[in-house]
């Protein structure tokens, strides 16, 4: 079956450096969807991308979306402690109309 | 609108019993779901439903029970606790299908002993 995952599991960042999360499908995506969690809180939706090989830039977080639509990457510059959380991605297959499936998250701490 | 609710926020239960988690949505959404989260698992899904009426299986479904007799609620079934339903349990929602905008409920943190 579709199985979504995402490295790295943790992230270290110094407060100002930039870093970049990953995510990676065994099956092509109709589309991929970022959610970050504060800690104690619930998923909150970040951003969508549909199209092969898209990109798409809030502030200071810039998304990708493979060209194959099987993978995707969050980049983070200028790091800032608002950023600390968990960030998710989550994807449906194409033939899989109804199961959204979320990778295991890439839980960010910031050291000031 | 008050968006997605969820009730209780916490719950503690004994191995055996039975409850059902509260999901509504006051946003005329078609598609809702139930995840759990577990650490380093991200969150699974339990069930879902495309309409009132309509629900189906989605990754964890055993030992849960759903139904959709209204568009607003999608309560959530506890047959017979175990402890490995120790989880958060999320609840989301969105206007028609799963590849739109996720919106999520606070969460009810179950610990089943």
């Amino acid at each position: 079956g579709q199985q979504v995952m995402q490295i790295p599991q943790y992230q270290h960042v110094q407060e100002g450096e930039d870093f970049t999360t990953y995510c990676n499908s065994s099956t092509t995506l109709s589309n991929i969807q970022w959610y970050k969690q504060r800690p104690g809180g619930h998923p909150v939706f970040l951003i969508q991308l549909v199209k092969s090989g898209e990109v798409k830039k809030q502030k200071r977080l810039t998304f990708q979306f493979g060209e194959a639509k099987k993978n995707s990457s969050l980049h983070i510059t200028a790091t800032q402690t608002t950023d600390v959380g968990t960030y998710f991605c989550a994807g449906a297959g194409s033939d899989s109309w109804g199961k959204l499936q979320f990778g295991a998250g890439t839980q960010v701490v910031v050291t000031p | 609108n008050a968006g997605v609710t969820q009730t209780p926020k916490f719950q503690v239960l004994k191995t055996g019993q039975s409850m059902t988690l509260q999901c509504a949505q006051d946003m005329n959404h078609e598609y809702m779901s139930w995840y759990r989260q577990d650490p380093g698992m991200g969150l699974r899904l339990i069930h879902y439903s495309v309409g009132a009426g309509i629900t189906d299986q989605g990754e964890v479904p055993n030992g849960y029970n759903v139904s959709r007799s209204t568009t607003e609620d999608f309560p959530l079934r506890l047959l017979s606790a175990a402890p490995s339903q120790t989880s958060v349990y999320f609840c989301a929602s969105s206007p028609t299908r799963p590849n739109e905008e996720q919106f999520f409920g606070p969460g009810t943190r179950l610990t089943v002993l």
